[in-house]
């Protein structure tokens, strides 16, 4: 079946402006994660759901990020007023989460943000 | 919290050489422990993970890695690598918690 997929693929925005990125993951999968890829570092947990739970925001920078999910479909990562620190690489992870945390998350391919 | 070290943010190999990639957690009770490879251009895709049981934990592509709880370590290797092996390699650990932490990433350069 299909994957996880993320659009769009890249964005160019100006700093200051607000900026959507969206997460399908893949059918059936009640865990989702977004993560942030900075040039040169590691993934950065940035936020997870899980089913009809209050999702864990622990990771979220700034109150300029936000997300949302609608039921076990897709996700939307916002981020408001952009600065150029947040240019990065958005990933977002789809899993089972039916054994807890040892399922395998599958990533997308990623949208790359780039604020001039 | 759990977190990540991976020791070597590069590691520069010799083709058909062997690599060992490191990878260190903080202590506790209980871990889940997981190698995910970034191959250049692509999403990240899981090579192996360990549970529970054998502390030796094989992956596809030929890698393995080996838990070690009094060094709190998950070690990955393989015995001769080939140019296809050139991406980055991030190391995870999961606790009871819902998330998985990842490690910063290491790159493995393939020589001829």
């Amino acid at each position: 079946g299909a994957g996880v997929s993320q659009s769009p693929s890249n964005k160019v925005t100006e700093k200051g402006k607000d900026v959507e990125l969206r997460c399908d993951p893949i059918s059936g999968h009640t865990a989702l994660y977004w993560y942030r890829q900075r040039l040169g570092q590691g993934l950065e947990f940035l936020i997870y759901f899980q089913g009809n739970s209050a999702p864990d925001k622990s990771g979220l920078p700034s109150d300029r990020f936000s997300a949302e999910r609608t039921g076990e479909s897709v996700s939307t990562l916002t981020i408001q007023r952009t600065q150029q620190e947040d240019s990065a690489v958005y990933l977002c992870a789809s899993s089972l989460r039916l054994a807890g945390p040892t399922d395998t998350q599958y990533f997308g391919p990623g949208t790359r943000l780039t604020v001039l | 919290a759990q977190s990540v070290t991976q020791l070597d943010s590069q590691v520069p190999v010799f083709e058909e050489a062997p690599v060992e990639l490191r990878c260190n957690y903080s202590s506790s009770v209980s871990v889940y422990l997981f190698w995910y490879v970034q191959y250049p251009n692509q999403g990240l895709q899981l090579l192996l993970k360990y549970l529970s049981g054998s502390t030796l934990v094989k992956g596809i592509n030929g890698f393995e890695a080996e838990f070690n709880k009094s060094q709190t370590s998950f070690h990955l290797r393989k015995p001769s690598v080939h140019i296809s092996d050139t991406a980055e390699y991030f190391c995870a650990v999961s606790d009871r918690d819902d998330k998985i932490i990842f490690g910063k990433g290491t790159r493995l350069h393939i020589l001829p």
